[in-house]
C-alpha cells in the first residue's frame, strides 16, 4: 500500500523568501513522485514529477524536489517566492508497474499563501 | 488548456435527487477518471474508465455510478444525492504511453446538496 503525508496545510511567507513544503511517502515499491499546483477555481496542474532517474527534480515556475530515499521524503522547494505562487500544492504517490493513473495517491494538500 | 469540460460548473440540489454530472473531452486520451475533493482529504478517486464501457471502482466509490458510451464522454451519477456528497468534482484525462501520470484536470464541479 502506498500513502503520502503533507506536513503543514497551510504555509505562509514572505516575497522573497524560500518556499519549503514538505512530503513524505510510504511505498512498498520504489515508487514515482509528484508535484501537483491548484490555483483558485481551477483543476490540478503536474508541478513536477520523479519517475527513478535525477533524484534532484525540477519542475515548471522554479520549484524543483529532490527525492530522499533514506528519508521517504520528495519536499518542494523553490528559492524565492512570488506573489503569483500562492496556490494549493498536492504531493501524489504512483506505483510503476500500474498503466493508468488509477492509483495515484494524493495528499491532503498545503496551502501556500505570499506575504507582501 | 487540454481540451476538458466539465458540466455543469456549479449545481445545488436537495438530498435524495438524482444528479448527473458530464466530463468531455477532445484530447482522445484513453483514461479518464473522477476525483471528489474535500477539504484536509486532498484528492480521492471515486471511478474511472480505461476505455468505452470499461470502468473500474475507485478510493470512494460508494453512491456514485459511471457510463462511458464514447470516447470523449464519462458521465458521473449520483442515483440518490447525500448531504455527504457535497464537494467539488473534478474529471482528469491520462494517456496510458508516455506520461501516463500526466494528468490533465477540468475546472470542477462545484456540487451542494442540501
Amino acid at each position: 500500500a502506498q500513502s503520502v503525508t503533507q506536513l503543514g496545510s497551510h504555509v505562509s511567507v514572505s516575497e522573497g523568501a524560500l518556499v519549503l513544503l514538505r512530503c513524505n511517502y510510504s511505498s512498498s515499491v520504489p515508487p514515482y513522485l509528484f508535484w501537483y499546483v491548484q490555483y483558485p477555481n481551477q483543476g490540478l496542474q503536474l508541478l513536477l514529477k520523479y519517475t527513478s532517474a535525477a533524484t534532484l527534480v525540477k519542475g515548471i515556475n522554479g520549484f524543483e524536489a529532490e527525492f530522499k530515499k533514506s528519508e521517504t521524503s520528495f519536499h518542494l522547494t523553490k528559492p524565492s517566492a512570488h506573489m503569483s505562487d500562492a496556490a494549493e500544492y498536492f504531493c501524489a504517490v504512483s506505483d510503476p508497474s500500474y498503466s493508468s493513473a488509477s492509483k495515484i495517491i494524493f495528499g491532503s494538500g498545503t496551502r501556500l499563501s505570499i506575504r507582501p | 488548456d487540454a481540451g476538458i469540460t466539465q458540466s455543469p460548473r456549479h449545481k445545488v440540489t436537495e438530498t435524495g435527487t438524482p444528479v448527473t454530472l458530464r466530463c468531455h473531452q477532445t484530447e482522445n486520451h484513453r483514461y479518464m477518471y473522477w476525483y471528489r475533493q474535500d477539504p484536509g482529504h486532498g484528492l480521492r478517486l471515486i471511478h474511472y474508465s480505461y476505455g468505452v464501457k470499461d470502468t473500474d471502482k475507485g478510493e470512494v466509490s460508494d453512491g456514485y455510478s459511471v457510463s462511458r458510451s464514447k470516447t470523449e464522454d464519462f458521465l458521473l451519477t449520483l442515483e440518490s444525492a447525500t448531504s455527504s456528497q457535497t464537494s467539488v468534482y473534478f474529471c482528469a484525462i491520462s494517456q496510458s504511453i508516455g506520461d501516463r501520470e500526466k494528468l490533465f484536470f477540468g475546472s470542477g464541479t462545484q456540487l451542494s446538496v442540501l
